[in-house]
């Protein structure tokens, strides 16, 4: 595709029940990135990967929060036994990386995750 | 880890008026600035980025400048228009960390 897409743009749970959000990046980008942004607040980095290196799990707020990357496209991120502080857009983005640099990231649209 | 601090939070301005965004960064390693801007509602798209060998950059009424020794770097907007109105958002990509860190975001409001 043209853009970075992300499914599904909204989800409502109830408290306590598992999500996942997907993300498929721009073909060819080596790096995807995801991101949190609460209403009002400002880009929380949550996980990076880089081609077939370990992914940079370091933002990962606690370990209900999983993600991973299949073949090094397409990305799903896990949030299990949701919380209301869960509540968020997660926005994921990709970018055609050079090794120790960055380039410009692509985002998509986010995922608005409500918890009830 | 890296720390970007971004001030102000909000910022009105005249149509016409020029608009300053300032951010500051923790790890001297970081090596690339980008500035992301955010319409209601919308994804954050690059609007303009400098890297650490360049001390400024222009881009029609857009331009970023970098003071290395001091870990800070600004946007600036010159002859600002409603459609500039959004949310500017900084960062600072430490090639060691491999990390893009976002500031906390600047909501800029052009009045007409």
């Amino acid at each position: 595709g043209a853009g970075v897409s992300q499914s599904p743009s909204n989800k409502v749970t109830e408290k306590g029940k598992d999500v996942e959000l997907r993300c498929d990046p721009i073909s060819g980008h080596t790096a995807l990135y995801w991101y949190r942004q609460s209403l009002g607040q400002g880009l929380e980095f949550l996980i990076y990967f880089q081609g077939n290196s370990a992914p940079d799990k370091s933002g990962l707020p606690s370990d209900r929060f999983s993600a991973e990357r299949t073949g090094g496209s397409v990305s799903t991120l896990t949030i299990q036994r949701t919380q209301q502080e869960d509540s968020a857009v997660y926005l994921c983005a990709s970018s055609p990386i050079l090794a120790g640099s960055t380039g410009e990231l692509f985002f998509g649209e986010g995922s608005r995750l409500t918890v009830l | 880890g890296e720390n970007v601090e971004q001030h102000p939070s909000t910022l009105s301005v005249q149509e016409g008026d020029s608009a300053v965004i300032k951010c500051t960064y923790s790890d001297s390693a970081s090596n690339y600035f980008p500035w992301y801007k955010q319409e209601l509602g919308k994804r954050p798209q690059l609007i303009i980025d400098i890297r650490s060998n360049v001390g400024e950059k222009k881009d029609q009424r857009i331009a970023v400048t970098l003071n290395k020794t001091a870990k800070h770097f600004s946007l600036h907007i010159t002859e600002t228009q409603p459609e500039d109105s959004a949310v500017y958002f900084c960062a600072a990509f430490s090639g060691s960390a491999r990390q893009l860190t976002f500031g906390s975001g600047t909501q800029l409001t052009v009045l007409p």
